[in-house]
């Protein structure tokens, strides 16, 4: 079975840093696509970025750019968002995904559960 | 930045067709993606590629694409139905990605 299970929900507090994972099982992990999606308390889903495993060709929303910082461990199949100092701003729902890529645009066919980031002081 | 508009929400009856659009710039060029969301559940895929339903999505859920609008269509939508749906695609560089702000989906 293709799956992505992802780490548990966090606590923080301002300023901390924090990183998740998104761990892939049943395919081949270093031939797809992992994106990460944010989705704020009652709001829509926001595409963060997508890494390649394979090479860490990495892509980020011009929204996150430079606010998180997307990795993968091929060895372990596990991917990576990383925040170096959290904000109030930053607590939401965090999904991983599976991306496909194709000449004509792509998309995310599995998802993990979500972790949950909440950051307050 | 690129942006897809989708209705904020559609509502229906059960049984009747709902419509739900999606337009964008790139998408005479660039492929529509679906996804479904039930309160407090992940996202789930229903529609890729305009038009091709995953397995073990039911039948009435269909995709098409014209121009530059993509449309979910429900066909006899059932209480169940009733979630979030937001449409997916890339800009016409095929390097940033982008969701519709969404469109919650009432079937009573």
């Amino acid at each position: 079975e293709v799956q992505l299970v992802q780490s548990g929900a966090e606590v923080k507090k301002p300023g901390e840093s924090l990183k998740i994972s998104c761990k892939g099982s049943g395919y081949s992990f270093t031939t797809y696509w992992i994106g990460w999606v944010r989705q704020m308390p009652g709001k829509g889903l926001e595409w963060m970025g997508i890494i390649y495993p394979g090479d860490s060709d990495t892509r980020y929303s011009p929204s996150f750019q430079g606010q998180v910082t997307i990795s993968a461990d091929k060895s372990i199949s596990t991917a990576y968002l990383h925040w170096s100092s959290l904000k109030a701003s930053d607590t939401a729902m965090y999904y991983c995904a599976r991306h496909t890529i194709a000449a004509a645009g792509g998309g995310f066919d599995i998802w993990g559960q979500g972790t949950m980031v909440t950051v307050s002081s | 930045s690129y942006e897809l508009t989708q209705p904020p929400s559609v509502s229906v009856s059960p049984g009747q067709t709902a419509r739900i659009t999606c337009s964008g710039d790139a998408l005479p060029k660039k492929y529509a993606y679906w996804y479904q969301q039930k309160s407090g559940q992940a996202p789930v895929l229903v529609i890729y590629e305009d038009s091709e339903r995953p397995s073990g999505i039911p039948e009435r859920f269909s995709g098409s694409s014209s121009g530059t609008m993509a449309t979910l269509t429900i066909s006899g939508a059932q209480v169940e139905d009733e979630a979030d749906y937001y449409c997916y695609s890339t800009d016409s560089s095929g390097n940033h990605w982008v969701f519709g702000g969404g469109t919650k989906l009432t079937v009573l």
